[in-house]
């Protein structure tokens, strides 16, 4: 069976500093990685997708990708109060479903 | 450009009858999935759609049943409910790779 791991949390992290998320994967064939955002009562929404190895910058938000490893992590730099979120990890192989994480839960304390 | 949209947005159903819910997703999306989120088990996933045809398919029993309509607007019902299928419902539509959610569908099983 195909799993996405994430540690649940909470992860908290100090207003301004850099909040370090993690995400690992069973499938080798996994192609496609995302990361979603997912405030409480509300639906996930996109923040990136990474393809190929290596790093990928937008904004304040990195994703990084070692496929070689089955890792994906998501660094979020000068974390805001407004970042505190439940983030989602998901992996798709090509035709195939997304498999979403659980979840790590971040608080940006003020 | 409308995002994803579900209704109804809440419904409340006792156990035994079933529910019908919609989603219309982004215009010239053709790829429907849909999901279940609960607070225990995270987002799973039931089904995906494309171009009216079932593409691939969850864990989940036959009382859980989709279809997609030629206009790429897809309903899923659930019949004879259980407390168990209380959860958010996402609908997720996907044009180039990525998923896009709507807002859910919040069933509530008494």
């Amino acid at each position: 069976q195909k799993e996405v791991e994430q540690n649940s949390g909470p992860l908290s992290v100090p207003e301004g500093a850099i909040a370090s998320l993690n995400c690992t994967y069973s499938d080798r064939g996994s192609q496609s990685f995302f990361w979603y955002r997912q405030y409480s009562g509300k639906s996930p929404e996109l923040i990136m997708s990474i393809y190929s190895n290596g790093d990928k910058e937008d904004g304040r938000f990195t994703a990084q990708l070692n496929k070689a490893s089955q890792y994906v992590s998501l660094l979020i730099r000068d974390s805001q109060p407004s970042d505190s979120a439940t983030y989602l990890c998901a992996v798709e192989n090509y035709g195939q479903n997304f498999v979403f994480g659980p979840g790590t839960r971040l608080s940006v304390l003020p | 450009k409308a995002g994803v949209t579900q209704t109804p947005r809440y419904l409340i159903k006792t156990r035994g009858q079933q529910v019908t819910l919609s989603c219309s997703p982004i215009s010239g999306h053709r790829s429907v999935s849909w999901y279940q989120q609960t607070p225990g088990q995270g987002l799973q996933f039931l089904f995906e759609y494309f171009s009216e045809t079932q593409r691939n398919k969850g864990n989940f029993p036959g009382r859980f049943s989709g279809r997609q309509f030629s206009n790429s607007r897809s309903e899923m019902n659930v019949s004879t409910l259980e407390l168990g299928d209380s959860a958010l419902y996402l609908c997720a539509s996907s044009g180039t790779g990525e998923l896009f959610f709507g807002e859910g569908s919040r069933l509530t099983v008494l």
